[in-house]
């Protein structure tokens, strides 16, 4: 089975400043990762995907994030936010393989964004 | 094409009611997902479906909660009787193969009183 841990359920920051969104995972075998993001009232939206290849993976919206295999990590960058980059971004794993096809979401991190 | 679409939007319902919230998933899609969200316990996988067919359920809560899948459109989830500690936002999301985008729905909100 897999898990995922987001450490921060609120960031706050102001705009045009840099953001990390923090993101580890546990699984016993290799798997897909991503990120989700959720507007208020709203379903949510694929951010970004690392499925193999190159650990820095980019996303929409200005959005990065660094698959570290040693750290089980996946944490989310964005140089500088904006206003509208208020909302609920959730981390995401999946199993590569087999039966295990269903997402595992973390708890989400609330990103504040303000003046 | 319109997207994941669930209905209904809001359900307001009293305690003991059968509740019932529908999904139709985008077309071509083989997988269909049902979560539930909450302030306490985040998105939830309750069950999915694969080419209609019920894969893994391990998510619903108890008995009171079914779910079908009759045709690759459409899928419902049920709750009878529901209970107040069932209020929360359902959705529905749907996506081509493993490692694709999971597509949401907009949701719909559940109010058990």
């Amino acid at each position: 089975a897999q898990s995922v841990t987001q450490l921060d359920s609120q960031v706050p920051v102001f705009e045009e400043a840099p953001v990390e969104l923090r993101c580890n995972y546990s699984s016993s075998v290799s798997v897909y990762l991503f990120w989700y993001v959720q507007y208020p009232n709203q379903g949510l939206q694929l951010l970004l995907k690392y499925l193999s290849g190159s650990t820095l993976v980019k996303g929409i919206n200005g959005f990065e994030a660094e698959f570290n295999k040693s750290q089980t990590s996946f944490h989310l960058r964005k140089p500088s936010v904006h206003i509208s980059d208020t909302a609920e971004y959730f981390c995401a794993v999946s199993a590569l393989t087999g039966t295990a096809s269903k997402l595992t979401f973390g708890t989400g991190t609330r990103l504040q964004v303000t003046l | 094409d319109a997207g994941v679409i669930q209905s209904p939007r809001h359900e307001v319902t009293e305690m003991g009611q059968e509740v019932t919230l529908r999904c139709k998933p985008i077309s071509g899609h083989d997988y269909l997902f049902w979560y539930r969200q909450t302030m306490m316990r985040g998105l939830e996988l309750l069950i999915y479906f694969n080419n209609n067919v019920p894969i893994d359920d391990s998510g619903m809560p108890e008995d009171r909660f079914s779910a079908k899948m009759p045709n690759a459109s459409f899928s419902t989830l049920k709750i009878q009787p529901s209970e107040p500690r069932d209020s929360a936002v359902y959705f529905c999301a749907s996506r081509y193969r493993n490692g694709e985008k999971l597509f949401f729905g907009s949701g719909t909100q559940l109010s058990v009183l």
